[in-house]
C-alpha cells in the first residue's frame, strides 16, 4: 500500500516562480527521499533526509521535514522548464528498508 | 556515477509470451536491486527486492511463479514475465542501492521496460 499522499497532485507555474511540493506520511520512518520522474523514463533521486534531520540543501531544492507533523516538503527555488516532471517521496523504515512511494505531483513549468 | 542500464527499453510480444528484462548497475555493485511496476499516472508499485545470490522477496500479492526474479550476480538482476498476458502490460521499472551500514543510501534507477501485450 502506499504511504505517502503528495500534495498537490498537480501544479503549474510559470518559469522563475517556485514550486512547493508536500507530503505526508502514516507511520514511523528512518528516512524519507524525493525523486524526479520525467515522462515515461526512470526515477532520479534528488534528497535523502534522515528522520533526525530537519532540512536540507541540494542546489534550487529544499526539503523539510517534520516528524511530529509526519510531513515533509519539497521547494524548487527559480524553477526552469526542464524541471517539469513528476515528483515522488518515498519513505523507509530503517536504513536497508524497502521504498514506498507517494502519489507523486505533476510539475508544469511554463517557459 | 551509479548509472543502471534497463533493457529493452520497449517489448511487443503476443499473448503466452515469456519475456525477460535486464537490470544492470554499471559502474557499481549493488547490495540489492529492486523491481517495480507503474501503471498510468501512478505510482511504483514495489514488486520483489533481491539480493545476489539469494532467492527474492515478493510483495504480497505478486506471483512469483509469474514474475521470476534471477540475481546472478552484484551487477545484474533479470526479470522474466512468464507466459504474459495483456493484464500484465504495464512499465516495469528496476533499481539498485548499495547498503552501507548504519547509513541509508538512494536507490538508482534503470530507465524501465514498456511492456505490451497483445
Amino acid at each position: 500500500s502506499q504511504q505517502g499522499e503528495e500534495d498537490p497532485q498537480a501544479l503549474s507555474i510559470q518559469e522563475g516562480e517556485n514550486a512547493t511540493m508536500n507530503c505526508s506520511y502514516k507511520t514511523s520512518i528512518n528516512n524519507l527521499q524525493w525523486y524526479r520522474q520525467n515522462s515515461g523514463r526512470g526515477l532520479v533521486h534528488l534528497i535523502l533526509i534522515r528522520s533526525n534531520e530537519r532540512e536540507k540543501h541540494s542546489g534550487r531544492l529544499r526539503v523539510t521535514l517534520d516528524t511530529s507533523k509526519k510531513s515533509s516538503s519539497l521547494l524548487i527555488t527559480a524553477s526552469r522548464a526542464a524541471d517539469t516532471a513528476s515528483y515522488f517521496c518515498a519513505t523507509s523504515s530503517s536504513n536497508t528498508g524497502k521504498l514506498i512511494f507517494g502519489q507523486g505531483t505533476t510539475l508544469q513549468v511554463k517557459p | 556515477g551509479a548509472v543502471v542500464s534497463q533493457h529493452p527499453s520497449r517489448v511487443i510480444c503476443k499473448s503466452g509470451t515469456s519475456v525477460k528484462i535486464e537490470c544492470r548497475s554499471l559502474d557499481f555493485q549493488a547490495t540489492t536491486m529492486f523491481w517495480y511496476r507503474q501503471f498510468p499516472k501512478q505510482s511504483l508499485m514495489l514488486m520483489a527486492t533481491s539480493n545476489e545470490g539469494s532467492k527474492a522477496t515478493y510483495e504480497q500479492g505478486v506471483e512469483k511463479d509469474k514474475f521470476l526474479i534471477n540475481h546472478a550476480s552484484l551487477t545484474l538482476s533479470t526479470l522474466t514475465v512468464t507466459s504474459a498476458h495483456p493484464e500484465d502490460s504495464s512499465f516495469y521499472i528496476c533499481s539498485a542501492r548499495v547498503d552501507r551500514q548504519g547509513v541509508p543510501q538512494p536507490q538508482h534507477f534503470g530507465d524501465g521496460t514498456r511492456l505490451s501485450i497483445l
